[in-house]
């Protein structure tokens, strides 16, 4: 079946530690993207990338990393520098230009003590 | 800049009632409509979109939307609602020329027996 994949579904760090969130798809999508989702406030973009080893900032890139090496995957590191990492993390991915839907892997949920 | 409003985070309605779920946006240019649901704890499914032509969108589930120009608005309806219609809704823009999407900050769906 085609789809995205995040692993795992819950997630616990200690402050101050890095944590990567694994996002993969078999859709053979260009553009894959990182949400952040907290109550209240709907999804907000983290990173984005249209291709393989290019990538952009959304609007809440402080304190987050990410990588492109395969069209594939896009795994998203949140670091120690990330004031606020608790929350619902949502990986997607699309075929190109706005035109196609998104489509939305079933999430990581964050919780950082 | 591109921008969406959903002026109601909460909606109550009873079962086999209608539902109407309000989203405004603000664009100087045009841009495509979507409207995505999201059950609790899960990624985000879309529910329909409007790219161009028939104002009024049709999409999985019995809801349908109707993209309305001048008042730059496109709710989503649905005739009767049942109780796995519960989840939160989100109303969102693509970027023209961009493979981004903006995203409401969700309507939460509560239909009561």
């Amino acid at each position: 079946d085609g789809g995205i994949t995040q692993s795992p579904k819950y997630l616990f760090r200690k402050e101050g530690q890095n944590v990567t969130l694994s996002c993969e798809q078999n859709l053979n999508h260009d553009a894959m993207y990182w949400y952040r989702q907290d109550p209240g406030q709907g999804l907000r973009l983290i990173y984005y990338s249209q291709i393989v080893n290019d990538f952009q900032k959304g609007d809440i890139a402080e304190g987050y990393s990410v990588s492109r090496e395969k069209k594939e995957s896009f795994p998203l590191t949140v670091t120690s520098a990330q004031k606020n990492p608790t929350a619902f993390y949502l990986c997607a991915s699309s075929m190109w230009q706005g035109l196609d839907e998104q489509y939305f892997g079933p999430g990581t949920r964050l919780t950082v003590t | 800049a591109q921008s969406v409003t959903q002026l109601d985070s909460q909606v109550p309605v009873f079962e086999e009632a209608p539902v109407e779920l309000r989203c405004n946006y603000s664009s100087s240019v045009s841009v495509y409509l979507f409207w995505y649901v999201q059950y609790p704890n899960q990624g985000l499914q879309l529910l329909l979109k409007y790219l161009s032509g028939s104002t009024l969108v049709k999409g999985i589930n019995g809801f349908e939307a109707e993209f309305n120009k001048s008042q730059t608005s496109f709710h989503l309806r649905k005739p009767s609602v049942h109780i796995s219609d519960t989840a939160e809704y989100f109303c969102a823009v693509s970027v023209p020329n961009t493979d981004k999407l903006i995203f409401g900050t969700g309507t939460r769906l509560q239909v009561f027996p």
